[in-house]
């Protein structure tokens, strides 16, 4: 089993629509998660962190669910400029200092 | 802010040329790491720091080398460049381990 997993996608949404997607990890020690976007061939962007209690930034909610070992973030009123590919990062447990990246979820959204 | 800067942004090297992937941030932080990735791919881990002088593999090492010198510097040496090279190299610095990395905006190389 991966460390970290997310589905590919890609996901195509129409503008204005509400799209979630899940990340799941495997080590139950982990201590901090994120997503980020990544725009072709640009450098992934922190897009929000993901807190116990879950947070919301505009239209975007993550949540952790530690008994399940997933993340996932929630697009509210999608727009155009939401196209990119989401990352999925999970801090190093203890005893290591490596981030652990998903390979990404793609979502293209539609005029 | 200048952030994480990376140099240069493009190069093209030919097979057993050895350089470096330059690599500089002003916020202090001591934990920065070096990523490729490919084509579609997504991020692999080359090397990483914690501090000045502790250095690490990542999962893909082979054939780089870093060092740390000073908490601001970070650069990658490429000893003797092969086609399976080729990618994009993304530099990330954070603060701990704790929190959200900082990325540079890339280093396209190719290998010919």
């Amino acid at each position: 089993r991966k460390e970290v997993e997310q589905d590919p996608g890609p996901f195509n949404v129409p503008e204005g629509a509400t799209v979630a997607f899940n990340c799941t990890y495997s080590n139950s020690a982990s201590q901090s998660f994120f997503w980020y976007r990544q725009d072709c061939r640009k450098e992934p962007k922190l897009l929000m962190s993901v807190y116990s209690s879950g947070n919301e930034d505009g239209r975007f909610t993550a949540q952790l669910n530690r008994a399940s070992q997933y993340i996932s973030l929630l697009i509210r009123d999608s727009k155009l400029s939401d196209s990119a590919t989401y990352l999925c990062v999970v801090n190093p447990s203890s005893g290591t200092y490596k981030y652990i990246f998903g390979t990404g979820t793609r979502l293209k959204v539609l005029a | 802010n200048a952030g994480v800067t990376q140099t240069p942004k493009f190069q093209v090297l030919k097979t057993g040329q050895s350089m470096t992937l330059q690599c500089a941030q002003d916020m202090n932080h001591e934990y920065m790491s070096w990523y490729r990735q490919d084509p579609g791919m997504g991020l692999r881990l080359i090397h990483y720091s914690v501090g000045a002088g502790i250095t690490d593999q990542g999962e893909v090492p082979n054939g780089y080398n870093v060092s740390r010198s000073t908490t601001e510097d970070f650069p990658l040496r490429l000893l003797s460049a092969a086609p399976s090279q080729t990618s994009v190299y993304f530099c990330a610095s954070s603060p701990d381990r704790f929190q959200p990395q900082h990325f540079g905006d890339g280093t396209r190389l190719s290998i010919l």
